[in-house]
């Protein structure tokens, strides 16, 4: 069955740099688009940017400068580094596997930035 | 950005209809989609493209609209649909969601 499982340290400090990985199992890399979402405590979600089936990649502009996504699809993993990370960066990232919307959602890992 | 605009919460008793609503700030075709959230737990998909019933969601949940202005109705309420609902929109870049609308049984 599809699975996505994040993995990535829970806290950070301010102004490092957040590396996730999206382990995903259940469907190939090169035919599903995997995007990432994060959610703070009590908010609504937010779309980040996504790794299309054919390997280009989508961002929020208002995340742009300072995000990356890259896959291995060897391994089935998709990357995420977010540089310059700040108190409100703080939330549960999501990795999801996308059609014309998220279908499948990871568990989610909760990501705390503080010194 | 797509503005998605949510009444925070509803109360309703079980066995009632609810209806849940969504409005976008600019037009989103029919690229409209609902998610159930439980406290500690991921979204999950129960209505894409408006009207679609995800694979596994009880007949109880439905979608409708389309432009600007979708309604997730749950018929009848049960204990179990005690959740926080949200809408997303996946036609105009970026892809955005609602802030939620909590739903709480009497």
């Amino acid at each position: 069955q599809v699975q996505l499982k994040e993995s990535g340290p829970g806290l950070v400090q301010p102004s490092e740099t957040l590396s996730l990985t999206c382990t995903v199992s259940g469907f190939s890399l090169t035919s599903y688009s995997v995007s990432w979402v994060r959610q703070p405590s009590g908010k609504g979600p937010e779309w980040m940017g996504r790794m299309w089936y054919d390997g280009d990649t989508a961002y929020n502009s208002a995340l742009k400068s300072r995000l990356s996504i890259s896959r291995d699809t060897s391994k089935n993993q998709v990357f995420l580094k977010m540089n310059s990370l700040q108190t409100d960066d703080t939330g549960t990232y999501y990795c999801t596997r996308d059609q014309d919307y998220p279908d499948y959602w990871g568990q989610g890992v909760m990501v705390t930035v503080s010194s | 950005d797509t503005v998605l605009t949510q009444s925070p919460a509803l109360a309703v008793s079980p066995g009632e209809r609810v209806s849940i609503s969504c409005r976008a700030s600019e037009g989103v075709n029919s690229y409209m989609h609902w998610y159930q959230q439980k406290p500690g737990q991921q979204p999950k998909l129960l209505i894409y493209k408006a009207s679609n019933l995800a694979s596994g969601v009880p007949a109880r949940f439905s979608g409708s609209g389309s432009g600007t202005d979708f309604t997730l109705t749950i018929d009848p309420v049960e204990a179990d649909d005690t959740a926080t609902y949200f809408c997303q929109q996946s036609w105009n870049d970026p892809n955005t969601f609602g802030a939620g609308t909590k739903l709480e049984l009497k």
